[in-house]
């Protein structure tokens, strides 16, 4: 069984441009979850899919982080513009179950906004 | 809200020495905890999990128990090697009444084991 996939696994960007993350869960897994971790400090959750419907977006800092799931396969989270606090490495997780834990987790993408 | 208080880093050990890393937590119910390592240039990677208090989560041999009276879950191996150097980071489960399971991490810690 393939794990999960991000892409890329780094992105370098300039305040003020656009990035857009892509996680690509195990087959089969409906549930699709973001976090992140920002400048060495706790993990934190962004969001999580059910299929392509947002079960709890919650912890989407602001209205700059747009994700989406179209099809209820792989999903994208776009940073538009980005600052520089957004730098930090963002992971996708996924399960096949609702709620259920844990979570596969990805390699994550490390964001460099500069 | 829940929380999650892990030791900072970083631990620099010697191979073979003994290893702890102190995680306390805030929750209210009953929490599962888990801790999850981080290898250089990998994802991250459950390591272990205990579901209830006294719980003894173990993998690869480091060890935690749930302890509910001290709100802890202490990671520990009696004898570490070079390619444990990882970072390290202690999380419990939070359900918000919800279909949501999140995850609360901790900060992390990092190993290093020197040869």
């Amino acid at each position: 069984e393939a794990g999960v996939t991000q892409f890329p696994s780094h992105s370098v960007i300039e305040k003020g441009q656009t990035v857009t993350l892509r996680c690509d869960p195990i087959s089969g897994h409906d549930n699709l979850y973001w976090y992140r971790r920002v400048m060495g400090k706790e993990i934190k959750f962004l969001l999580h899919f059910v299929k392509e419907s947002k079960q709890d977006e919650s912890g989407m800092p602001n209205n700059r982080f747009l994700a989406e799931r179209t099809g209820g396969t792989y999903s994208t989270l776009k940073v538009q513009p980005a600052e520089l606090e957004d730098s930090g490495v963002y992971f996708c997780a996924s399960s096949r179950l609702a709620g259920a834990l844990p979570p596969s987790f990805g390699p994550g993408t490390r964001l460099t906004v500069l | 809200g829940n929380s999650v208080t892990q030791m900072e880093g970083p631990v620099t050990l010697s191979e073979e020495a003994f290893l702890t890393i102190n995680c306390t937590y805030t929750a209210t119910g009953y929490p599962s905890l888990f801790w999850y390592v981080q290898y250089p240039g990998e994802g991250l990677q459950l390591l272990l999990k205990a579901t209830k208090a006294d719980d003894k989560g173990s993998n690869k041999g480091f060890e935690a128990t749930y302890r509910k009276e001290t709100t802890s879950f202490h990671l520990e191996k009696g004898s570490v090697q070079v390619s444990d150097s990882a970072v390290y980071f202690c999380a419990l489960s939070e359900r918000d009444g919800g279909a949501t399971n999140k995850l609360i991490f901790g900060t992390g810690t990092l190993l290093a084991v020197q040869p």
